[in-house]
């Protein structure tokens, strides 16, 4: 049973490019998290879904960010246009639909971006 | 605005020496309490968790103290290990619709052999 999986594992664009991070859910979870961390610093909440709907994104940056979970395939974190400032770890994390089971027990191993 | 404070930044302990990091929240609606520990390049890995209903949970070496009222909690490493030389990060859950983790600033310890 694959865990969380998520790739690429490293990325490296130039400003302005865009980025595409994927996460597949381990398998029968429908609930997918996206998390940021920046170097040296705790994971930062960024976006909920659920299979073709977005839960709670609250902590997405309001511009040049997106995700989406469609009903076929992993989860995408777009970024257009990056700058140096998006240079980070980005951790996918998933959970089955029963609420609040599982919640934060299965992490991927991040994408780290480097934007130079 | 930081609902989860977590110290100390480092610390160093000798090998068999007990590891002791903490966190304070804010927000009294949380109801669930993980602990987790990183390596380098490595995504972050559940280590131990408690609900609020119970001060203290205990896993093999590893052991968390609740205190409702002090809305406090802690990390205790007993026996600490080389092998233990991580990131470990304190957070808190309000379950519900959102479903969302706020971390902790996260601790580095480093076990001295």
């Amino acid at each position: 049973n694959a865990g969380v999986m998520q790739n690429p594992r490293h990325l490296v664009r130039r400003r302005g490019q865009e980025a595409r991070l994927r996460c597949s859910p381990m398998k029968g979870h429908s609930h997918v998290y996206w998390y940021r961390q920046l170097p040296e610093e705790g994971l930062k909440f960024m976006v909920y879904l659920q299979k073709e709907n977005i839960i709670d994104e609250s902590g997405m940056p309001k511009e040049r960010f997106s995700a989406e979970f469609p009903k076929e395939g992993p989860s995408i974190l777009r970024i257009q246009q990056v700058v140096r400032g998006d240079s980070a770890a980005y951790f996918c994390a998933s959970s089955t639909q029963i609420p609040g089971q599982g919640v934060g027990a299965f992490f991927g191993q991040g994408t780290r971006l480097t934007v130079v | 605005q930081q609902q989860v404070k977590q110290s100390p930044q480092s610390l160093i302990v000798q090998k068999g020496g007990i590891s002791i990091i903490n966190c304070a929240y804010e927000n009294t609606a949380f109801d669930y309490f993980p602990w987790y520990q990183q390596f380098p390049g490595k995504g972050p890995a559940l280590l131990i968790a408690i609900r609020p209903d119970v001060s203290e949970k205990k896993e093999g070496r590893f052991t968390i103290s609740f205190n409702k009222s002090a809305k406090q909690f802690s990390l205790h490493i007993m026996d600490s290990q080389p092998g233990d030389s991580a990131t470990y990060f304190c957070a808190v859950l309000k379950g519900g619709a959102t479903n969302k983790l706020i971390f902790g600033t996260g601790t580095l310890l480093a076990v001295q052999p």
